[in-house]
């Protein structure tokens, strides 16, 4: 199992510029999230999934778009990047077992640099 | 979800065993108490959870008082690989699983 694949590892941006941060897990988990994480700060829920074709927002969207076509890809896509977004992004994933949430997996970052 | 609240940091000394206590008074009787911690720069990594039984794995204890308005994870035999910010967080095990500023654990050698 390689758990929760984040890529790229580095990405720097123009101000303007759109990308896509990837995210694959495999190991059939239906809970799927995206955190971001300012340096010093804490991590702030950007968007999360509970299954294929279902998402929601977190605390904070703004900026970012998800969705999620299959049950192991969770892609964030930044539409028009900002300064403000200069963060590390952790996508993370969970299941239930014997009806309790198990604890998340998280990958192990994207670090995102805009200027 | 209920609010916890943590000290925003401890030390302990290497071998010994580091109490993290939290307290979470609004808890409601569904709620589970989660601990994840942070190494630097790392993704988050679970820890362990619990209801109202006090919990052990191969990582750590979690002991949640009877009321259960406050536990405490123990980390048995701390060693440096222990050094990290730990994150109390009590929720219902939904989708949506949101951290607060957590106890910045330093382990003295």
């Amino acid at each position: 199992n390689a758990g929760v694949t984040q890529t790229p590892k580095f990405q720097v941006l123009k101000t303007g510029q759109s990308m896509t941060l990837q995210c694959a897990q495999d190991m059939n988990h239906e809970y799927m999230s995206w955190y971001r994480q300012d340096p010093g700060m804490g991590l702030r829920l950007i968007h999360y999934s509970v299954g294929a074709g279902i998402t929601d927002q977190g605390e904070v969207p703004n900026g970012y778009n998800v969705s999620r076509s299959t049950t192991e890809d969770f892609p964030l896509r930044l539409l028009s990047a900002a300064p403000s977004q200069t963060s590390v992004y952790f996508c993370a994933s969970s299941t239930h077992w014997d009806r309790q949430l198990v604890g998340y997996t998280f990958g192990s970052g994207t670090r995102l640099t805009v200027v | 979800d209920a609010k916890t609240t943590q000290p925003p940091s401890m030390d302990c000394a290497e071998g010994r065993a580091a109490n993290l206590p939290c307290n979470h008074s609004t808890i409601s009787g569904n709620e589970y108490v989660y601990w994840y911690r942070q190494i630097h720069s790392q993704g988050p990594q679970y820890i362990i959870h619990g209801l109202k039984n006090n919990e052990t794995n191969e990582m750590a204890s979690l002991i949640i008082t009877e009321d259960r308005k406050s536990s405490t994870l123990i980390l048995p035999h701390a060693t440096l690989r222990d050094t990290a910010v730990y994150y109390c967080i009590a929720y219902f095990g939904n989708e949506k699983l949101t951290f607060g500023t957590g106890t910045r654990l330093t382990i003295i050698p």
